[in-house]
């Protein structure tokens, strides 16, 4: 993948995980980034967009930033119904088109 | 609320096309543009493409030769058509809605898929 993601990720109830996401100059480091949450058998749904906004009804437990050519995913609080796997995606210049992470499989312990 | 529902051939042949269509049901098609992403059995999320609601398309360069797509807003459906299909082309595959945003005086783009169809598996078999 374009973007650069850890396979997997696990935490306790309560404890706070942090998903990472890299990418260059001509993705991240030039545009905003969103990320998807996918429950197992589940289409993804939109959970951060333009870096660090939250759609209606996603909880306040998730948030995220944009540092330079790399942006992270935390889940504060973590809750079992947070198993599922998370995707980063920005534009890609060179690509002309949107450009996704390998995607994080988050175990909750 | 708005709901979007993929349709079309759970099986093609290989070397055949596979064509699909997304309903959207309430709402505005206008404002957004209208995607269709792929993603492999146990493998991560592929863009193949967008078409806006005046016809025209922005397809992934690597599935371009094969690709065509198409919007009938009257009938508030949108339809992706991929030929000469191999067992690479065996995916879950998604319709969304994206928000496709430039504002060129602040160099300032958003483009991201805010709903999604549940999907539909396809799978290229003889």
């Amino acid at each position: 993948s374009v973007l650069t993601q850890p396979p997997s990720a696990s935490g306790t109830p309560g404890q706070r995980v942090t998903i990472s996401c890299s990418g260059s100059t001509s993705n991240i480091g030039s545009h905003t980034v969103h990320w998807y949450q996918q429950p197992p058998g589940a289409a993804p749904k939109l959970l951060i967009y333009s870096n660090d906004q939250r759609p209606s009804g996603v909880p306040d437990r998730f948030s995220a930033s944009k540092p330079g050519t790399s942006a992270s995913l935390a889940i504060s609080g973590l809750q079992s119904e947070d198993e599922a796997d998370y995707y980063c995606a920005t534009w890609d210049n060179s690509l002309g088109g949107p450009v996704f992470g390998g995607g994080t499989k988050v175990t909750v312990l | 609320q708005v709901h979007l529902q993929e349709s079309g051939p759970g099986l093609v042949k290989p070397s055949g096309t596979l064509s699909l269509t997304c309903t959207v049901s309430d709402g505005s098609l206008s404002k957004y543009v209208w995607t269709w992403i792929r993603q492999p059995p146990g493998m991560g999320l592929e863009w193949i493409g967008h078409v806006s609601t005046d016809g025209k398309s922005r397809n992934s360069p690597s599935l371009e030769s094969r690709l065509s797509m198409s919007m009938d807003t009257s009938k508030k459906q949108f339809s992706l058509k991929l030929n000469s299909v191999t067992a690479a082309d065996t995916a879950v595959y998604y319709c969304a809605r994206t928000f496709d945003y430039y504002d060129a005086p602040h160099n300032f783009f958003l483009y991201y898929f805010d709903l999604w169809g549940q999907g539909t598996l396809v799978t290229v078999s003889s």
